[in-house]
């Protein structure tokens, strides 16, 4: 099975400053999507990219899909505490048709 | 929000007995999803279904049966628990497989003791 590597794990930053998520894989997709999930919810689609290099804003978030389509980030811009949550990156794999999720990056933005 | 329904919501259970949780769509999706969440492991599907009577198995099916009888419903049952099936259960509708939105319920946390 392929995996969807996301880095870091855990991320902890003050209200107001930037940071970026990366999720990898050796995998070409042929779609990759980002997922929040709060706590004692389900996840919930943010964006969906597919085309490599094309990159998605959603007001201060900001997705990019890797030229070779193995890879994303997100990255965010002055974070808040509501952006606070496990974001989820998911691939549609091309060649199985099969959709793989990352383990997550659990983000903690203290005010 | 999707019209998506998941019950029970919380359970614990012992070891051995069996456990089905139910999921119920109000959107006419043809695709529903089981998967569990556990710490490191992201979401793992454990079996889905195209549609009525039509299944197949996920990543993480051994141990697990479904079963969808109406478009709306779809069952996960654990036919006798064990302790590694503690974990949360998502149940997920799209209109179709590939490149589609995933819509998820709420969660199911099972606990196995």
């Amino acid at each position: 099975t392929q995996l969807l590597k996301q880095s870091p794990q855990f991320l902890s930053i003050q209200e107001g400053e930037n940071l970026t998520v990366y999720c990898n894989s050796s995998s070409v997709f042929s779609s990759l999507q980002w997922y929040r999930q709060e706590p004692g919810e389900g996840p919930v689609l943010l964006v969906t990219v597919v085309t490599g290099g094309e990159v998605k804003k959603l007001k201060r978030l900001t997705f990019q899909f890797g030229d070779a389509r193995k890879d994303s980030s997100l990255h965010i811009t002055a974070a808040q505490p509501g952006d606070t949550g496990l974001y989820l990156c998911a691939g549609e794999e091309s060649s199985a048709s099969k959709i793989i999720f990352g383990s997550g990056t659990r983000l903690s933005i203290r005010p | 929000d999707a019209g998506i329904t998941q019950s029970p919501r919380h359970k614990v259970t012992e070891t051995g007995t069996p456990v089905t949780l139910r999921c119920h769509q109000t959107e006419n999706h043809r695709y529903m999803y089981w998967y569990r969440q556990d710490p490191g492991h992201g979401l793992r599907l454990i079996h889905y279904s195209y549609g009525v009577k039509d299944t197949d198995k996920g990543e993480v099916s051994d141990g697990y049966s479904v079963s969808r009888s109406k478009t709306e419903d779809f069952l996960l049952t654990l036919e006798s628990a064990t302790s590694s099936q503690t974990s949360v259960y998502f149940c997920a509708i799209s209109e179709t497989y590939s490149g589609n939105t995933i819509y998820f319920g709420e969660g199911s946390w099972l606990t196995v003791v």
